[in-house]
């Protein structure tokens, strides 16, 4: 069964300082894999979506991610945190075909706090 | 409409009554997904809508809770004989095929009193 792990339930960060949300999916075949963001009071949009090809995929508001299928993982960076970027993240697996097995499956999410 | 609707935004009721959440989705899209975001839990899944595919029931959380898609389209969440636990925002998401990029409506927060 699809699954997805974020093992880090809230981040702090300084403003200026990188960061990197971890997450790991079990999947039994190549996933589609995406990263949303929910802000407080906001609903939840697409940061970026691996699907195939360029493992390193660029996103909305300078965020990339890196599919990495030996370690199951598809962690989120970004170079220099924005007082802006607080928020909880929210990564999910789907797959290329219909029935149950294209359900989309999201992490429990990993709320970041940023300090000036 | 251009985006994923929902209605409506805000529902109280009294614990034990019913309560009907609706869900129109993005047109043309197959994919239909109910989920429920409760505080410091995440987005938990609670059924999937593939075309005229019988539906992923195995997220919801107990036999209260039922969904249905007419005509490939509008869904609706029941909640039936409502709790107190069934507090929570319940979203409602659509996609061009099963899998891939989900678009959500604002939600429906329901609070149960």
């Amino acid at each position: 069964a699809q699954s997805v792990t974020q093992p880090d339930i809230h981040i702090t960060v300084s403003e200026g300082a990188s960061l990197e949300l971890r997450c790991n999916y079990s999947y039994g075949a190549t996933p589609y894999l995406f990263w949303y963001v929910q802000s407080p009071g906001q609903g939840l949009q697409l940061l970026l979506k691996y699907f195939s090809g360029d493992t390193l995929v660029q996103g909305i508001k300078g965020f990339e991610a890196e599919f990495k299928r030996s370690q199951s993982s598809f962690n989120l960076r970004k170079p220099s945190v924005h007082w802006s970027d607080a928020a909880e993240y929210f990564c999910a697996v789907g797959a290329s075909y219909g029935g149950s097995q294209g359900n989309l499956i999201f992490g429990k999410g990993t709320k970041l706090s940023v300090k000036p | 409409g251009a985006g994923v609707s929902q209605s409506p935004s805000n529902k109280v009721t009294e614990k034990g009554k019913d309560v009907e959440l609706r869900c129109d989705p993005i047109s043309g899209h197959t994919a239909l997904y109910w989920y429920r975001q409760s505080l410091g839990q995440g987005l938990e899944f609670l059924i999937y809508f593939q075309g005229n595919s019988a539906p992923d029931k195995s997220g919801l959380p107990s036999d209260r809770f039922s969904a249905e898609r007419t005509g490939g389209s509008v869904s609706t969440l029941t909640i039936q004989r409502t709790q107190q636990e069934d507090s929570a925002v319940y979203l409602c998401a659509s996609s061009p095929q099963g899998g891939q990029r989900a678009f959500f409506g604002q939600g429906t927060r329901l609070t149960v009193v």
